[in-house]
């Protein structure tokens, strides 16, 4: 199985910092990498997909960058609604695999 | 819009089988771009995916389930069903249902995404 590995596992950050998520793939998965939001008691929603794709409806703070085995998830200007749990997902061959989240938490 | 809602049992003993339904409202269940999935969250971790399967019945598992894991598809009644056989305590979990659309070709086939989910059901595994 491919596996995951997102840093931080958790950051405080206040109204309008700068976010940066990063999620490494134990191998190369190319630009099959999604990333998701969580918020408590919610399904996860899609926000990036194909590395840098933003979703339809999804703010253009968010953008997402990477290929290979190193990807990155960019909050340019965190707002209230952003404080969730964070994940990436490669759907490079199955099983797919989640990152183990990350919590962005209001400092 | 497309809308996943699952179904089933909240409690289940151990090692008996688990029984979820998801049924599909709003859109192209027989769609080839899309597929279906159940993908599970234990309390306060993160997420697993358990299986998925097409409109037309083709399978695939993840392997640490494999041999418990049956998804079967009504495409008749627009839903898809998932039974895990000889549960634990382990699988105690929140249960989602999901839509994966299946996005630009790549190296290896198309770049998919778990694009709509369901409000997840929470199953207890317990006497």
């Amino acid at each position: 199985d491919i596996q995951m590995t997102q840093s931080p596992s958790s950051l405080s950050a206040s109204v309008g910092d700068r976010v940066t998520i990063t999620c490494r793939a134990s191998q190369t998965i190319s630009s099959y990498l999604n990333w998701y939001q969580q918020r408590p008691g919610k399904a996860p929603k899609l926000l990036i997909y194909a590395a840098s794709s933003l979703q339809s409806g999804v703010p253009s703070r968010f953008s997402g960058s990477g290929s290979g085995t190193d990807f990155t998830l960019i909050i340019s200007s965190l707002q209230p609604e952003d404080f969730a749990t964070y994940y990436c997902q490669h759907s490079y061959a199955t099983p797919w695999t989640f990152g183990q989240g990350t919590k962005v938490e209001i400092k | 819009q497309v809308q996943l809602q699952e179904s089933g049992p909240g409690l289940v003993k151990p090692s008996q089988t688990l029984s979820l339904t998801c049924t599909v409202s709003g859109g192209s269940f027989s769609s080839g771009s899309y597929y279906w999935n159940w993908i599970r969250q234990p309390a306060g971790k993160g997420l697993d995916w358990i299986g998925r399967i097409f409109a037309s019945g083709s399978t695939r598992y993840n392997p640490s389930l494999k041999s418990r894991v049956t998804i079967s598809v009504d495409t008749s009644k627009n839903q898809f069903s998932l039974k895990l056989s000889s549960v634990t305590a382990a699988d105690t979990a929140v249960y989602y249902c999901v839509r994966a659309s299946r996005g630009a070709v790549g190296a290896t086939g198309t770049i998919d995404s778990f694009d709509i989910w369901g409000q997840g059901t929470m199953v207890t595994v317990s006497s």
